[in-house]
């Protein structure tokens, strides 16, 4: 079975400092998923990447997929409180969504 | 975006009691919902797949007797924890998608189960 293992677990970071976070696949990746969870509510989309290499941006948040398609990194910069919360990543597998470890950020002021 | 919805979004029950939660998708046809439960400070396990009008499919380890799933039109899915107990406390949260493989899946605001 595919695992996702996300690192760090959590992080702190001073507000405006960068930030990375990684999740590493034990399988290839076909479909790979970046979510953010505010604790106790539901999960809110950002990101997804399919083809190796591939590099997607939105607002102040880019997102990499490796070439080899076993590695994403999710890298945050000029990071803000509104940032905080818990990301995801999620390796699509057939129609199922299989998620890492999840890593917990808290940007503090 | 499309959008999914879970009633109620918290509960407390007694121990042994069923407890039934409802995941609806709002403004489009879901053929497909995802059951997950998320533990404080832990990701999220899927727990089962549903289709709409067959019988759902659940991960290794879950007790399909204990949580029942119903899909009974495209755009209901329930769970009925059944005979819940302390450890069935937790946080349940629904994903549906539309047909086809590889269909985005969208995520409702999930419920907390307190079983007390």
């Amino acid at each position: 079975s595919q695992e996702l293992e996300q690192s760090p677990q959590s992080l702190i970071v001073q507000e405006g400092k960068n930030l990375t976070i990684n999740c590493t696949s034990s399988k290839t990746l076909y479909g790979l998923y970046w979510y953010k969870q505010k604790y106790g509510e539901g999960l809110i989309f950002l990101m997804m990447l399919q083809k190796g290499g591939e590099e997607k941006s939105h607002e102040k948040i880019t997102a990499k997929l490796d070439e080899k398609k076993q590695q994403s990194s999710l890298h945050i910069t000029a990071s803000q409180p509104s940032h905080a919360g818990i990301y995801l990543c999620g390796a699509a597998n057939t129609d199922k969504l299989i998620f890492g470890t999840g890593t917990r950020l808290q940007v503090f002021p | 975006g499309a959008v999914v919805s879970q009633h109620p979004s918290w509960v407390i029950c007694k121990s042994g009691t069923s407890v039934k939660i409802e995941c609806r998708s709002l403004d489009f046809q879901a053929t497909t919902m995802f059951w997950y439960r998320q533990f404080p400070k832990q990701s999220l396990m899927l727990m089962a797949t549903s289709n709409e009008g067959s019988k759902a499919t659940y991960e290794q380890g879950v007790e399909k007797d204990k949580f029942l799933i119903n899909h009974a039109s495209l755009t209901l899915s329930t769970l009925t924890v059944t005979s819940a107990h302390p450890e069935d406390s937790s946080f349940y949260i629904c994903s549906a998608s539309g047909p086809g493989p590889g269909a985005k899946q969208y995520f409702g605001p999930g419920t907390r189960l307190t079983v007390t």
